[in-house]
């Protein structure tokens, strides 16, 4: 199974800052990575899939890149609905699996 | 407009049994494999178990494997989650979800609310 590892672990940051989250593979998925952004009390929400593609309605702000092991979601310019918590979600094998999480807070 | 609606979680105790059920609304039900995807208090998300549109193929995470059975019934746009033996490390909120992809291992496009289950003496 493939293990998913994401850092850091809390990113402290404040409005108007670019964030800059990684996740890592423990082999490779090619590019079926996708990231998910969570608020409280709320299912996540699909951000990006093929490592680099966003979902319906999400903004431009929001960006991914890398293959294979090491992959990169960037936030360009916080806006206060971004502080949430992030995940990482490789799909490139059975079974799905998914990062333990980067929180992005104020 | 894709509507997910999960029901069936609750108190059970540890051995225990439940059945969660998913009602799909919005989409062509048996064109998509199904999944359920939980999240255990303050964790993070653990991907249960799949199943095909038709029903046929079925697929588990090793920490579910031979106590829980993944089910649907195409007719009543409806997929089903029955849990037996549980533990209290299966106490967690359980959301149906599914993929525009159309597969099992897939990114979720689409995911309920959730039902939360506990499993506690």
């Amino acid at each position: 199974e493939i293990v998913l590892t994401q850092s850091p672990g809390t990113l402290s940051l404040s409005p108007g800052e670019r964030a800059t989250l990684s996740c890592r593979a423990s082999q490779s998925v090619s590019s079926y990575l996708a990231w998910y952004q969570q608020k409280p009390g709320q299912a996540p929400r699909l951000l990006m899939y093929g490592a680099s593609s966003r979902a319906t309605a999400i903004p431009d702000r929001f960006s991914g890149s890398g293959s294979g092991t090491d992959f990169t979601l960037t936030i360009s310019r916080l806006e206060p609905e971004d502080f949430a918590v992030y995940y990482c979600q490789q799909y490139g094998s059975s079974p799905p699996a998914f990062g333990q999480g980067t929180k992005v807070d104020i | 407009e894709v509507q997910l609606l999960e029901s069936g979680g609750g108190l059970v105790q540890p051995g225990g049994s439940l059945r969660l059920s998913c009602a799909a609304s919005g989409f062509t039900f048996s064109s998509y494999a199904m999944s359920w995807v939980r999240q255990a208090p303050g964790m993070g998300l653990e991907w249960v178990s799949g199943i095909s549109g038709s029903g046929f193929n079925a697929y588990y995470a090793d920490s579910v494997k031979g106590r829980f059975t993944i089910a649907r019934d195409n007719s009543k746009n409806t997929l089903y989650l029955e849990m037996n033996s549980l533990r209290a490390e299966d106490t967690a909120l359980y959301y149906c979800a599914f993929s525009r992809a159309g597969e099992v291992v897939a990114y979720f496009d689409y995911w309920g609310q959730g039902t939360l289950v506990t499993a506690s003496s």
